[in-house]
């Protein structure tokens, strides 16, 4: 069965500092994997999609993040924190469309 | 052009009432989507149509929720004798073709059953 496993439910980090948010899948096949923020009383909205192309996938604001199949990973990077980067962070498996617990992230001055 | 909409906003009704969540998506969107997320997690997978069929309802609750998209674009969520425990966000997203692609969400109905 499809399910999705964020590692860690909040995440605190300076601003200019790196980010990493982890997410580890399990699927029957090769899925397709999202990453999606979701700021304070805002709708949700996508970061980067993994399809089975390139396993490094950039996306919005800086985001990437990489597909490790060995690994079942597909962790949410980002060189430099911005206060604004501040929100929950969703990794979602489109097999079944299942959801993370999610990350809240939280950027310190 | 336009985004996904919602409506109601918001929803108050009483334990045991009917009640009827719409939703508006992307014009030309061929997948439309159903989700609830309740407080502190993350949205909960309901139903997904393709067109006017649901492709997969496997994450309806129980029988007590039901969805529908007669023409293919506009779609409801009806719930019948609405619980406490139904209270959450209810959202709603669509995307061009299937699950695959890229989900555009809409602003969510927030129903709080009293």
């Amino acid at each position: 069965a499809q399910s999705v496993t964020q590692l860690d439910s909040h995440v605190s980090v300076s601003e200019g500092t790196p980010v990493l948010l982890r997410c580890n899948y399990s699927s029957s096949y090769s899925p397709s994997l999202f990453w999606y923020v979701q700021h304070p009383n805002k709708g949700l909205q996508l970061l980067l999609k993994y399809t089975s192309a390139a396993t490094l996938v950039k996306g919005i604001n800086g985001f990437e993040a990489e597909f490790k199949k060995s690994e079942t990973s597909f962790h949410l990077t980002k060189p430099s924190a911005h206060m604004s980067d501040a929100a929950e962070y969703f990794c979602v498996v489109s097999e079944g469309m299942r959801f993370g617990a999610g990350t809240r992230l939280t950027v310190k001055p | 052009g336009a985004g996904v909409s919602q409506t109601p906003s918001n929803k108050v009704t009483e334990k045991g009432k009917y009640v009827e969540l719409r939703c508006d998506p992307i014009s030309g969107h061929t997948a439309l989507y159903w989700y609830r997320q309740s407080l502190g997690q993350g949205p909960e997978f309901l139903i997904y149509f393709q067109g006017t069929g649901a492709a997969d309802d496997s994450g309806l609750p129980n029988d007590r929720f039901f969805a529908v998209r007669p023409e293919g674009s506009v779609s409801t969520l009806k719930i019948q004798r609405t619980e406490r425990g139904d209270s959450a966000v209810y959202l709603c997203a669509s995307s061009l073709y299937g699950r695959a692609e890229t989900q555009y969400f809409g602003p969510g109905t927030r129903l709080l059953v009293l």
